[in-house]
């Protein structure tokens, strides 16, 4: 699976927009992008994914560059309850290697 | 609906002993996977199971072991414990297995080998 770069650690205040940086620069064509994160205590959760358009849902959205060598997670603001590490991570639609790749991931702290 | 559910939440054993994790699936999911999490190694595939076959294994020695059931109840086994695999161990359902439909993890089992 190709690598991604994530900062170790980000802040962000309270109600604010936050923009959690992910480099992939050798993804292939076939690689989906997602993202997961981890509350304290808890296993990681799904919050979003996509190929080559940027996707939107109730969580989150992912911009996604033209050349896709990187990508953005936005949350468009932030509460308490965001304050975890988030995980980028790339994967193909491949059978028989199902498994994800975690990284070390980004822990975003969120200023009350 | 009922997500994933990993028992027990918390376990205690000692260098030597055996250890055997649960982890019940989302209902429909017949992917299950399971990763160890560790301070220093950070989140590591164990392995996954697709119809009770074991359809991809990470690099772990062989006294890390699982199996699925019918019901895609899977279980895992830890032998000859050492103080290395005091872990987070988690588990995680898929609907198909393919990583194009997100997983879902449990809260995890919390192991402590002393």
């Amino acid at each position: 699976d190709a690598k991604t770069t994530q900062p170790n650690s980000m802040e962000s205040n309270e109600e604010e927009p936050v923009h959690l940086p992910c480099n992939h620069s050798t993804i292939s064509g076939t690689d989906y992008i997602h993202w997961y994160r981890q509350l304290p205590s808890q296993g990681p959760e799904y919050v979003i994914h996509g190929l080559t358009s940027n996707v939107n849902n109730r969580m989150a959205s992912l911009a996604i560059a033209e050349d896709r060598k990187s990508s953005t997670l936005i949350l468009h603001r932030a509460t308490l309850r965001d304050a975890a590490v988030y995980y980028c991570i790339l994967s193909g639609d491949q059978t028989g290697a199902n498994n994800l790749f975690f990284g070390t991931g980004t822990r975003l702290t969120v200023i009350p | 609906k009922a997500g994933v559910t990993q028992t027990p939440r918390y376990l205690i054993k000692t260098r030597g002993q055996q250890v055997t994790l649960s982890c019940s699936p989302i209902s429909g999911h017949r992917s299950v996977s399971w990763y160890q999490q560790t301070p220093g190694q950070g989140l590591q595939f164990l392995f996954e199971y697709f119809s009770e076959t074991q359809r991809n294994k990470g690099n772990f020695p062989g006294r890390f072991s699982g199996r699925q059931f019918s019901n895609s109840r899977s279980e895992m086994n830890v032998s000859t414990l050492e103080l290395g695999d005091s872990a987070l161990y988690l588990c995680a359902s898929s609907l198909a297995g393919s990583r194009l439909y997100g997983y879902t993890f449990g809260s995890g089992t919390r192991l402590t080998v002393v």
